[in-house]
């Protein structure tokens, strides 16, 4: 099993320019997690997916981020405009509804907003 | 609220043991601990659910004191891979085992 795939691995980009994470779920997990981790705020949930549906989206700072779930396969989060406060590594994580404990995490991309 | 771990940070030398709390002022269901090493993303330890018993993986095994709202993480004679920064992640609730709130880490570093 390839794990969570996340691309890219690192991204630098300006300021107001839109930024587009992208990830790719352990096949047959039927949960995606969006996280955010940062040293002054730790390890953040931003939304989470079920069967491809978004259940809660309150961890999302703010309505410059949005997240997709097209299929059981990939999904999407996009930052527009960015802003050097976003600057933070996102992961994505997944898990399956029969296993009750785990959630299994991508590598991570590492965001730096100048 | 965001469960409390302590210590923030511990040092030891190779074959020494630790003990990691996480405490939480709300009633909790379950807890579930990660590691995380420099530059990588967090891996699953273990969970343990209200009522269940204390866990073990390896030398590293875990407590739930429901009635204390708290967790504990012992790692026995620790090895140079043990080294990372632990985080508890609990769950109030049965349905918020998807949604976990996560505590800030403990950074554990081992010493030959």
């Amino acid at each position: 099993d390839a794990g969570v795939i996340q691309s890219p691995r690192h991204e630098v980009t300006e300021m107001g320019q839109e930024v587009t994470l992208r990830c790719k779920p352990i096949s047959g997990h039927d949960y995606l997690f969006w996280y955010r981790q940062t040293m002054m705020r730790g390890l953040e949930l931003l939304i989470y997916f079920n069967n491809n549906v978004p259940i809660d989206d309150s961890g999302m700072p703010e309505d410059r981020f949005s997240a997709k779930m097209p299929n059981a396969s990939f999904s999407t989060l996009k930052i527009q405009p960015s802003e050097p406060r976003d600057s933070a590594v996102y992961f994505c994580a997944s898990r399956s509804r029969w296993d009750s404990s785990a959630q299994y995490f991508g590598p991570g991309t590492r965001l730096l907003v100048l | 609220q965001q469960p409390v771990q302590s210590p923030q940070a511990v040092i030891l030398r190779e074959g020494e043991d630790a003990v990691i709390n996480c405490s939480s002022s709300k009633a909790l269901y379950s807890v579930h601990w990660y590691r995380q090493k420099h530059g990588e993303a967090p891996v699953f330890l273990m969970i343990l659910l209200k009522g269940g018993e204390q866990k073990g993986h390896d030398k590293i095994s875990a407590s739930f004191n429901e009635k204390k709202q708290q967790s504990s993480l012992y790692l026995t004679a620790s090895q140079l891979s043990y080294s990372g920064t632990y985080f508890c992640g609990t769950g109030p609730s049965p349905d918020s085992n998807y949604q976990l709130i996560w505590g800030a880490g403990t950074k554990l570093i081992i010493k030959p």
